[in-house]
Parts: C-alpha cells; structure tokens; sequence
C-alpha cells in the first residue's frame, strides 16, 4: 500500500539552525512529491513539488528538497531557521492514476527557540 | 484572486444530527477534493469530483458521508447521523485539473466539525 512517513513529530532548532524534515514515500512506482505548511488556523499552503526533471526543488520562504528515488525520500531543508517558520509540515505525494488525490504523512511540528 | 472558502468555520452538533459543509472552489478549476484532518493526524483523503461527477469516492469512511457538486462549482459534504467520531477538520481543495498528479492543490481554510 502506498504510505508517507514522516519521521519525528516534533522538531525544535533554534534560530539560525539548520531545518531539516524527512519524509519517506512507500510505493512501487516514483510519485509526485509534494511539502505543504500549515501556520495555526489557516489552510494548508504549498512550499514545493517535484514532478519529473532536476531532482532539487526550490520553494518558497528560502525551502528546497531533493527527491533521492534509491532512498524513496524527499527531505526538506533550511540552511538558516526563522522564528515565522514555526509551523505544521506535511508531506504528501500523488500518483497519475489516482486522479491526483494527496496521501499526506502524519505531519511534522517544527519550533523555532530564540 | 479569491482563494477556496469554506463555510462554516466551525460548526458544533450533537450526536445524531445532520450537517452540510460547503466549500467554494477556485473559480475555473475543475477538480474539487474533500478531505479530513484529525487531531495530529495528516489530512486524510475523502472524495474527489471532475466536473459534476465524483471521479473517486473510496475515502468516504461509510455510507452516512455523501458529497455533491451539482454544476461543477460550490461542493457540499454531507454527513448523516452525526457521531462523536466524527469530529475534525474538515478540508477542501481545488486544482484546475485532476489528469495529472503532479497538480497543485489550493487548500481552503477547513470546517472544524465537533460532535457532542
């Protein structure tokens, strides 16, 4: 069955500090992979895809990820933790023959200490 | 341009009861989804319609959770016979079309659903 892991729940960095949140895919076949940030009471908001071609992708507010198809991931990293990157993170991949329905993992806090 | 809306915010019921969540999409985009966030949990996939029609309605977890599009625009989910269970967040999305995976999805802001 196909499946997102996101492993840690909760991560805490302090400012300045190095982001980095895993997700790990499970499925047979290379997805569409997704990031999206989720501030208190407001919707779900994209940070980055990768569909097909280079395999780091550059989002929004200074985020990247790197799709590595031999470790089934796609990390997301930030050289340098602000404290308005205090938030929810979710992974999330699709699949062409699905209609493009998102299968999220468990999501990922991420506090940032001053 | 205006976003995905969903109304209400919040809406608390008891056990039992009826509700309707509406949700808006963006205007022009064609694929609608319905999905559910629990406490801690990641949104959970529900339904998705093309157009008028649900292309996939495998998330509804049973038979008292229906959904319609009925001029492939606003969406309402409807859930029958309320239960304690059913509580959480509500969210719909849209994209301008649901042929690729790899579509954006813009989120609305959810229903928050409670159930007494």
């Amino acid at each position: 069955a196909q499946s997102v892991t996101q492993l840690g729940s909760h991560v805490s960095v302090s400012e300045g500090a190095l982001v980095l949140l895993r997700c790990n895919y499970s499925s047979s076949v290379p997805p569409y992979l997704f990031w999206y940030v989720q501030y208190p009471n407001q919707g779900l908001q994209l940070l980055l895809k990768y569909t097909t071609g280079a395999t780091l992708v550059k989002g929004i507010n200074g985020f990247e990820a790197e799709f590595k198809k031999s470790e089934t991931s796609f990390h997301l990293t930030k050289p340098s933790a602000h404290m308005s990157d205090a938030a929810e993170y979710f992974c999330a991949v699709s699949y062409d023959n699905q209609g493009g329905k998102l299968i999220f993992g468990q999501g990922t806090e991420l506090s940032v200490k001053p | 341009g205006a976003g995905v809306s969903q109304t209400p915010s919040n809406k608390v019921t008891e056990k039992g009861k009826y509700v309707e969540l509406r949700c808006d999409p963006i205007s022009g985009h064609t694929a609608l989804y319905w999905y559910r966030q629990s406490l801690g949990q990641g949104p959970e996939f529900l339904i998705y319609f093309q157009g008028t029609g649900a292309a996939d309605d495998s998330g509804l977890p049973n038979d008292r959770f229906f959904a319609v599009r009925p001029e492939g625009s606003v969406s309402t989910l409807k859930i029958q016979r309320t239960e304690r269970g059913d509580s959480a967040v509500y969210l719909c999305a849209s994209s301008l079309t649901s042929g690729s995976g790899g579509n954006e999805q813009f989120f609305g802001p959810g229903t928050r659903l409670t159930v007494l």
